[in-house]
């Protein structure tokens, strides 16, 4: 019974290629993110949809292109993967009415090489 | 920019001892003030939340208090279990569902 859901959880690849992160939530929530957490464990979102509709969308760069088909969905591409893009990345939502408290995925670790 | 930082990186703890994991923010503006944690190989985990006119709000064996004057944030675990041992990341949100999280502080309890 998984909350939120995302795959590949482990993913290792070479520099220049183009990756997908799947993510799915099962929780009714309107809102859907995707973090990334480095190295040192800071954690930093980098979208936020609302209703399929891109709210927050922070200084990323455009390599990364989020898609959501639908409210339970929002997957993640990456073009032209860098060593830099080397980190986990955590899928997770929220309800609008509690929007503190964010329900993550398990998260992809991602390895650039 | 805004930011929100924690004092100690590591924490070590003998079980059954309380544990307080301390959080600084900058951000006076933010609505609510949130405590994460997150055990190794998982995603963060709601703990408990603060809103910012409250200085003290108590779960089980958690206590978040807040002190708005020196904008300090702490989470208080009371007699500590090795269950406790993870990552504990204080949040603050102020702009629309944006959570900005802090670098986190490893809790490890010594059995």
């Amino acid at each position: 019974d998984t909350a939120v859901s995302q795959t590949p959880k482990y993913l290792v690849t070479q520099m220049g290629n183009d990756k997908s992160i799947k993510c799915e939530q099962n929780l009714g929530h309107d809102t859907m993110y995707w973090y990334k957490q480095d190295s040192k464990k800071f954690l930093k979102i980098m979208f936020s949809y609302n209703n399929k509709e891109l709210i927050i969308n922070e200084t990323v760069p455009n390599r990364f292109s989020p898609k959501s088909p639908d409210k339970a969905h929002l997957n993640l591409h990456i073009n032209s993967l860098e060593l830099g893009d080397s980190a986990v990345y955590f899928c997770a939502s929220s309800p609008v009415a509690s929007r503190n408290t964010i329900y993550f995925g398990e998260g992809s670790w991602l390895t650039v090489v | 920019g805004e930011s929100v930082g924690l004092h100690l990186p590591t924490l070590s703890v003998q079980e059954g001892d309380n544990s307080i994991i301390n959080c600084a923010y900058s951000n006076s503006a933010s609505d609510y003030f949130i405590w994460y944690k997150q055990e190794s190989g998982k995603g963060p985990q709601f703990i408990i939340d603060i809103r910012s006119n409250m200085d003290k709000r108590q779960g089980q064996r958690v206590t978040v208090l807040l002190n708005k004057t020196v904008k300090h944030l702490s989470l208080q675990i009371a007699a500590t279990q090795p269950g406790d041992s993870a990552v504990y990341f204080c949040a603050e949100t102020g702009g629309y569902q944006k959570v900005t999280f802090g670098t986190g502080t490893k809790l490890q309890v010594i059995p």
